[in-house]
């Protein structure tokens, strides 16, 4: 079964200050990669997504991610935080095969200090 | 763009109760999906259907049921809600072909239900 680990369950970060959260997957495939980002009250929406050819992915919003397949990682990565990047970031992975399903990880809840 | 609307932001009942929890989308997508969302848990997969009448469980469909009769919406129903089912519902659809990720793919969120269960 696919599995999604993001280990920091809280970051924080000075405003201007550059920003990278982990991701690691298990998935025996080529994974689907996504990130998601979640403001206070909202529903999720995508910065960015990765299913085949360059593994260096841009996203809106600045963001941008790199899959490495021998770390099975998918860290996201922005070169200078705003104060509008405070929120939670999920990180999923998708099959290409079965149903059109995401596993989710538990999130990383990203604080910007002043 | 892609709306995915939910019924109510904010529900409250009581236990026993039959609760519905209601899901529009207006971009004519096969799939849709149904998780909830704890703190320290992310989100997890309840229900989903990638077509009109067609169900598949998700993760953790306990308690949990769900309709499809037109394409554009997808209901939630917990049958008799219980305090453990408190929580915040999220909705969501992507596009797709007979449920099968594709490069396409994306799922659009709507804003979520905020239920608690008294």
């Amino acid at each position: 079964a696919q599995s999604v680990t993001q280990p920091d369950i809280h970051i924080t970060v000075s405003e201007g200050a550059s920003l990278e959260l982990r991701c690691n997957y298990s998935y025996g495939a080529t994974p689907y990669l996504f990130w998601y980002v979640q403001s206070p009250g909202q529903g999720l929406q995508l910065l960015l997504k990765y299913f085949s050819g360059d593994t260096l992915v841009q996203g809106i919003k600045g963001f941008e991610a790199e899959f490495k397949r021998s770390q099975s990682s998918f860290n996201l990565r922005k070169p200078s935080v705003h104060w509008s990047d405070a929120a939670e970031y999920f990180c999923a992975v998708g099959s290409a095969s079965g149903y059109s399903t995401l596993t989710f990880g538990k999130g990383t809840m990203l604080l910007v200090s002043p | 763009d892609v709306k995915v609307t939910q019924s109510s932001r904010y529900l409250v009942k009581r236990t026993g109760e039959k609760v519905f929890l209601e899901c529009v989308q207006d971009m004519d997508h096969e799939n849709m999906f149904w998780y909830r969302q704890d703190p320290g848990l992310g989100l997890r997969l309840i229900y989903f259907s990638y077509d009109v009448k067609m169900k598949e469980k998700g993760d953790i469909p306990e308690g949990y049921s769900v309709s499809r009769e037109k394409k554009e919406r997808f209901s939630l129903i917990l049958e008799s809600a219980s305090t453990n089912q408190t929580s915040m519902y999220l909705c969501a659809s992507s596009p797709g072909l007979a449920g099968a990720l594709t490069s396409t793919d994306t799922q659009y969120f709507g804003p979520g239900t905020r239920l608690t269960v008294l």
